[in-house]
């Protein structure tokens, strides 16, 4: 098993080019994620998805989308990148968040916008 | 509002030293679960350990283990003797029941020979 794979591992944007960061799974998740995490703060949750079709927002969703067309894969879309969105984004996977499964986690996709 | 605190930014040991790091974590759910994760210095998340808010018994691990107090609301995680390789970024992690996965800010382990 592959488990959960996202590419790039790097990326340099300009300000205001967008892209799509991609997160795929092979595990039959039901729970799917997008984190961000910078230095003293922790993974902080951009979007999340309870299923195939069903999306939310996280903690910190502003300028970035996402949707999930299949089970297996989870993008993450930066409309105009910033900045601000520099930072290393991890996807993660868990089997049901109601029962409280451990999460899974890509190998991260370190972002520099200058 | 569901919250995890981790007070130690960073801690440095000498090898072979025991060390300590706490989780103090808030939600008003009586069904949660708790995690700890490993961050080498390679970057990736490691998965540590567990738990549900109705077991609370501590569990060790070789040389980690773990001390769960729901009257404290603190799940710490102790590593005895120390090693280089123990190094890290620790994140203790908490899912309310039905809800998201929230982290703590982390604390970075320096163990040095």
């Amino acid at each position: 098993n592959a488990g959960v794979t996202q590419t790039p591992k790097f990326q340099v944007l300009k300000t205001g080019q967008s892209m799509t960061l991609q997160c795929a799974q092979d595990m039959n998740h039901e729970y799917m994620s997008w984190y961000r995490q910078d230095p003293g703060m922790g993974l902080r949750l951009i979007h999340y998805s309870v299923g195939a079709g069903i999306t939310d927002q996280g903690e910190v969703p502003n300028g970035y989308n996402v949707s999930r067309s299949t089970t297996e894969d989870f993008p993450l879309r930066l409309l105009s990148a910033a900045p601000s969105q520099t930072s290393v984004y991890f996807c993660a996977s868990s089997y049901s968040v109601r029962e409280g499964t451990e999460a899974f986690f890509g190998q991260g996709t370190r972002l520099t916008v200058v | 509002a569901q919250k995890v605190t981790q007070a130690q930014t960073e801690i440095s040991v000498v090898e072979k030293e025991d060390v300590t790091l706490d989780c103090v974590y808030e939600t008003r759910d009586t069904t949660y679960y708790l995690f700890w994760y490993k961050q080498p210095p390679s970057g990736e998340l490691v998965f540590l350990i567990r738990r549900n808010s109705f077991d609370e018994q501590n569990e060790i691990s070789g040389r980690y283990s773990w001390n769960f107090q729901k009257s404290t609301s603190s799940f710490n995680f102790t590593i005895t003797a120390s090693q280089v390789v123990d190094s890290a970024v620790y994140f203790c992690a908490l899912i309310p029941y039905g809800n998201k996965l929230v982290f703590g800010a982390g604390t970075i382990l320096r163990v040095k020979s």
